[in-house]
């Protein structure tokens, strides 16, 4: 299957700071990425929709100003956690579709451990 | 909004045993994929079904996509403790290609 590579794969960093996280389709094109965040034991709850070269698509509740999303190319889709406090700890995973290969699915990075201090 | 209801929510079982995982919904999904995740990792695809009644195998793991493409099981035969792990089940439906997720379901096969 396709590859998706996200980093890092975990970051501490201090309340009021900010944290990039990078999600890359290594092997393929991906005109659409997915941010997911993940409390421990549960389910992916869909954060935004990324879409290269225009302004990502916001779940309801999601703050767009905290959660900044770039998808500059068709293999780079940034996660910037702006402002970031205790309870933005989370697990941030990406996903991007790849539509040519097989099988056809979706393809998640590592995902990201943020801890905020 | 399309809901994917996913049963049972933990499961702790002994190697050997047999296990379904259900996901049902009233909605119809253009696919339903399965997949598998360990902790610290993101989930691995496992298998994606299409057409309504679709059986799919992947070793001792059989995958059915139900007659109206609302509800999908997966079957693992003899569990191993490799197993073990967060089993997802998403379904695809809406526009712009998102999954809606199940609530997954936390498998343990104890040795």
């Amino acid at each position: 299957g396709a590859v998706v590579s996200q980093h890092p794969s975990w970051v501490i960093c201090k309340s009021g700071t900010s944290v990039k996280i990078e999600c890359r389709s290594l092997d393929f094109q991906a005109t659409t990425m997915f941010w997911y965040r993940q409390f421990p034991k549960q389910s992916l709850m869909l954060m935004a929709t990324s879409n290269e070269g225009s302004k990502a698509t916001y779940e309801q509740g999601v703050e767009k100003d905290k959660f900044l999303i770039n998808h500059a190319s068709l293999t780079l889709s940034t996660l910037t956690v702006t402002s970031a406090h205790p309870e933005d700890s989370s697990f941030y995973i990406c996903s991007a579709r790849d539509f040519q290969g097989s099988p056809f699915g979706a393809f998640f990075g590592q995902g990201t451990r943020l801890t905020v201090v | 909004t399309q809901l994917l209801e996913q049963s049972p929510q933990f499961l702790s079982i002994q190697e050997g045993e047999n296990l379904t995982v259900y996901c049902n919904s009233s909605s119809v999904f253009s696919s339903l994929q399965w997949y598998r995740q360990e902790p610290g990792e993101g989930p691995v695809l496992l298998v994606t079904v299409v057409t309504g009644g679709e059986v799919k195998k992947l070793k001792r793991l059989t995958f059915q996509f139900g007659d109206a493409r609302k509800d999908s099981s997966l079957h693992i035969t003899a569990a191993q403790p490799g197993d073990t792990g967060l089993y997802l089940c998403a379904g695809e439906g809406g526009s712009n290609y998102k999954l809606t997720f199940g609530k997954g379901t936390l498998l343990t096969v104890n040795p």
